[in-house]
């Protein structure tokens, strides 16, 4: 069943403002991913999280790995239009595993 | 750039007819996985491989079925397709042996069954 929540599910945004997406579980997880998603296209890897507490960025994008390990966040600085898309973040739960268990997703919409 | 690539992209096809989806990787990936996604929805694990001769289901059940033979290849069969079957199939692969661990996607196949 779905272990990892995304929220928000959906948001507009204007052109240039941050955002701020999460994702949450009820166990601990060793690994984040966080995707981004287009129609009828792949995900694209954004940022990838090892450890607990770590800060990583990518461009306009920061990740962080949550210190209790069952949570990650993303943020996007001064959005654009082709920042549209899904956002997923993935986890795996534990060392010699190599499931990932995808988020609900975030819906992104940005108005110019 | 990730080097994961599948075919076709988009399939139509008639129920009753067996389809073959074909992924393949040219990164020397050992682990690879099928997932199986709604449109704008999330994804599924359907099947995943941490080697050649090894398959495994995944967490939500698929009538498909799939084989490794080659390290850099990974196909997904269904035998016989339904209007059920409709969907986008993506497959990924991972590193073997290390720490970094990202999994890569292809750009999907999109099926619909008629």
């Amino acid at each position: 069943g779905q272990q990892l929540n995304q929220s928000p599910q959906s948001m507009f945004i204007q052109e240039g403002e941050d955002v701020s997406m999460n994702c949450t579980s009820s166990s601990i997880f060793n690994t984040w991913l966080w995707y981004k998603q287009d129609p009828g296209e792949g995900p694209v890897l954004l940022i990838a999280l090892y450890k607990a507490g770590e800060l990583t960025s990518n461009g306009r994008l920061t990740a962080q790995f949550g210190i209790t390990r069952k949570d990650s966040f993303l943020n996007i600085s001064a959005s654009i239009p082709s920042d549209v898309g899904i956002y997923f973040c993935a986890g795996r739960r534990f060392s010699g595993t190599y499931k990932y268990i995808f988020g609900t997703g975030t819906r992104l919409k940005v108005l110019a | 750039e990730a080097d994961i690539y599948q075919t076709p992209r988009y399939l139509v096809i008639g129920t009753g007819k067996k389809i073959t989806l074909e992924c393949s990787q040219t990164m020397g990936h050992d682990k690879m996985y099928w997932y199986q996604q709604d449109p704008g929805m999330e994804l599924h694990l359907i099947h995943y491989s941490y080697g050649v001769n090894s398959t495994e289901k995944g967490d939500l059940s698929s009538e498909s079925t799939v084989s490794r033979i080659r390290t850099e290849h990974f196909p997904l069969t269904l035998e016989s397709a339904r209007p059920s079957h409709t969907s986008q199939y993506l497959c990924a692969s991972t590193a073997f042996g290390s720490e970094r661990t990202e999994a890569f996607f292809g750009q999907g196949t999109r099926l619909t069954v008629v």
